[in-house]
């Protein structure tokens, strides 16, 4: 069974970088499917930020992607998202999910990211 | 950028109700159509793709169809645990971004 667990800081100030990592479990990374991120505003829609595949090529939202890098690390079986100068429109709920390419199959359980000073 | 658009954005329905929640794309989008379902506090979860298959273990009171630039997403007879939001996602062509509709909200009645 595919899991998807996300870590990182709850908490980060305006302006600054978060930082989130997704381990995965029950499936290597090298074994294929595109990787990504999703967030959620409290109350809101979901929003799709980014993908990378096992290669390391990437596929970004336009609207983030002069903030955004997604990466992947396969000896960890782990892959990152880092948003660069955050505000406090970036406080979400972040998922890491599998993505077969057209829909995502597998989400992680969400963490959630609140900025504020 | 296509949009989509849901509606109702909120249904009240009562179990055992059959209940339709429509998807209409701003321009003609292939099958690369998804239904998720999402509760208070989880993860969506994937319901349909492909515009009309079945994801393995759902059950099969859910069902999907559609082309061109309208989907629908059917409950054949509503049960207690399908209280939920529902969004709808499609697969823009280049770059591959994925956008999801606004959702629906189905509420007991």
């Amino acid at each position: 069974q595919v899991q998807l667990q996300e870590s990182g800081p709850g908490l980060v100030k305006p302006s600054e970088t978060l930082s989130l990592t997704c381990t995965v479990s029950g499936y290597s990374i090298s074994s294929g499917y595109y990787w990504g991120w999703i967030r959620q505003p409290p109350g809101k829609g979901l929003e799709w930020i980014g993908s990378i595949y096992h290669s390391g090529s990437t596929y970004y939202n336009p609207s983030l992607k002069s903030r955004v890098t997604i990466s992947v690390d396969t000896s960890k079986n782990q892959f990152s998202l880092k948003l660069s100068s955050v505000t406090a429109a970036d406080t979400a709920v972040y998922y890491c999910a599998r993505r077969r390419w057209s829909y995502i199959d597998y989400w992680g359980q969400g963490t959630l990211v609140t900025v504020s000073s | 950028d296509i949009q989509l658009t849901q509606s109702p954005s909120f249904l009240s329905a009562s179990v055992g109700d059959r209940v339709t929640i429509t998807c209409r794309a701003s321009q003609g989008i292939s099958s690369y159509l998804a239904w998720y379902q999402q509760k208070p506090g989880k993860a969506p979860k994937l319901l349909i793709y492909a515009a009309s298959t079945l994801q393995s273990g759902v059950p099969s009171r859910f069902s999907g169809s559609g082309s061109g630039t309208e989907f629908t997403l059917t409950i054949s007879s509503l049960q207690p645990e399908d209280f939920a939001t529902y969004y709808c996602q499609q697969l823009n062509s280049y770059p591959p971004a994925l956008t999801f509709g606004g959702g629906t909200k189905v509420e007991i009645k």
